[in-house]
């Protein structure tokens, strides 16, 4: 069963520090693997998107990584902002042309003063 | 501005109604997506369409309808057969040729009263 594993569920970290979101799944076959930040109350809005020949790819103060051999992907938050208090959801697409996407349950982050 | 228009925002429903939830793109994609999102757990999918007048079910299409007579529009009915319909709701649509690129809308908070 395809299934993506988010840790930890939550979060709480000081403004300015940085802080890692960690995605495990068992997904196959793999397509591509992104990262969306969830506002509360609105919709997800692409962070990143990863293909299994790509490691890492940054989006401003957001870098995730992606190891397609142990099927592991980390979101990384450096310099953390009050408005990245948000939900982090991993969603990995599966592939053969399904057009699928297996959703995480998301990391809820709270940056506080 | 291209995008996903879901509305209203906020929908109360009494027990034995069914609803209709909006949901319009004007970015000429191809595919349209219905999930459902409830706390603490992964987006569902509902229904999906991957051209006009044809849909599929999705994960939990149980107590639900959709159809989709133009490109543009993806409206989804929840009926009274679903029991527990009080969630999150966010339409989802993607270009035809490409497993990147899904795009969400903002949301309807559906509540039964």
């Amino acid at each position: 069963k395809n299934q993506v594993e988010q840790s930890p569920q939550s979060l709480i970290i000081l403004e300015g520090k940085n802080c890692t979101l960690q995605c495990n799944y068992t997904v196959s076959p793999f397509s591509n693997l992104r990262w969306y930040k969830q506002d509360t109350g609105r919709g997800p809005v692409s962070l990143t998107i990863m293909t299994f020949s790509e490691n890492t790819k940054s989006n401003g103060r957001y870098t995730a990584t992606l190891d397609a051999d142990t099927k592991q992907s980390s979101l990384h938050i450096t310099a953390s902002q009050l408005s990245d208090s948000a939900s982090y959801i991993c969603v990995v697409s599966v592939g053969a042309g399904s057009y699928q996407l297996t959703f995480g349950k998301g990391t809820k982050l709270s940056v506080i003063p | 501005d291209g995008g996903i228009t879901q509305s209203p925002k906020y929908l109360f429903r009494k027990e034995g109604q069914n609803v209709t939830l909006s949901c319009e793109q004007n970015l000429n994609h191809d595919a349209m997506y219905w999930y459902r999102q409830d706390p603490g757990q992964g987006l569902r999918l509902i229904y999906y369409s991957q051209i006009v007048n044809d849909f599929q079910k999705g994960d939990i299409a149980e107590g639900y309808s959709v159809s989709r007579e133009k490109k543009e529009s993806f409206p989804l009915t929840v009926t009274s057969a679903q029991k527990n319909p009080t969630a999150f709701y966010l339409c989802a649509s993607r270009a035809g040729t490409t497993n990147y690129g899904y795009t969400f809308g903002s949301g309807t908070r559906l509540t039964v009263v």
